[in-house]
């Protein structure tokens, strides 16, 4: 069975940069998207981004500044940089497993989230 | 901002029939890209509950079915049960967006 857990600061102080780990068992990481969501609160869900299995990545235009997804399959982990927090990123971060073809890509796995702060 | 729109709730009672609706664009699911539907309670992971718009994961009971027509899809969920009672979340992949997008979420409440 595939599991994901995310890690990572409860709080980040505005204009600092969020980092998040997901640490993957149960997949070796070779194959399908790695993705990255969140749900600010009271709202609902919002893709952040993924990194494709070959080290391809995407994110959302909706962010409107650079986000990084990276892996370390050594470790089974990828990882999500946002930068330039304000309020507004302060939200449960989940990361999930991506599987198919990237039109038709469907979240199969996802971990328990984490909630993230953003305040000074 | 959710480009797929669905009601904020809706509720019935144990054992009756609710349907959820997500409606899109020409850019979404009119396209035709697949939807795919999650239940989500509070502090646990969404669950996968629908995919392909149709298809039930295994160990999904059969009371959960997914239906797709132009630009909106539905879910219903048959002799509902206080079990069911969670958000739920359609969606998609979005070529202008060139990326995925969920719905706006829907509460099932039962009575």
């Amino acid at each position: 069975q595939v599991q994901l857990q995310e890690s990572g600061p409860g709080l980040v102080k505005p204009s600092e940069t969020l980092t998040l780990t997901c640490t993957v068992s149960g997949d070796s990481m070779t194959e399908s998207y790695w993705v990255w969501i969140r749900q600010p609160p009271g709202k609902g869900l919002e893709w952040i981004g993924y990194i494709h299995y070959t080290g391809s990545t995407s994110s959302s235009s909706s962010l409107k500044r650079p986000v990084t997804i990276s892996r370390d399959m050594s470790k089974n982990q990828f990882y999500l940089k946002l930068s330039s927090v304000t309020a507004a990123d302060t939200a449960v971060y989940y990361c999930a497993r991506g599987s198919g073809y990237y039109t038709r890509l469907l979240f199969d796995f996802w971990g328990q989230g984490i909630p993230v702060t953003v305040s000074s | 901002q959710s480009v797929l729109t669905q009601p904020p709730s809706v509720s019935g009672a144990p054992g009756q029939r609710v349907t959820i609706s997500c409606t899109g664009s020409s850019s979404n699911i009119g396209a035709p890209y697949h939807v795919h539907w999650y239940q989500h309670l509070p502090g646990t992971a969404p669950k996968l509950l629908i995919f392909s718009d149709s298809d039930r994961p295994s160990g999904v009971p059969d009371r959960f079915s997914g239906s797709k027509s132009g630009t909106s899809a539905s879910l219903a969920i048959t002799g509902l049960q206080a079990a069911d009672e969670a958000d739920y979340y359609c969606q998609s992949y979005d070529s202008s967006l060139s990326g995925y997008v969920f719905g706006t979420g829907t509460k099932v409440i039962v009575l």
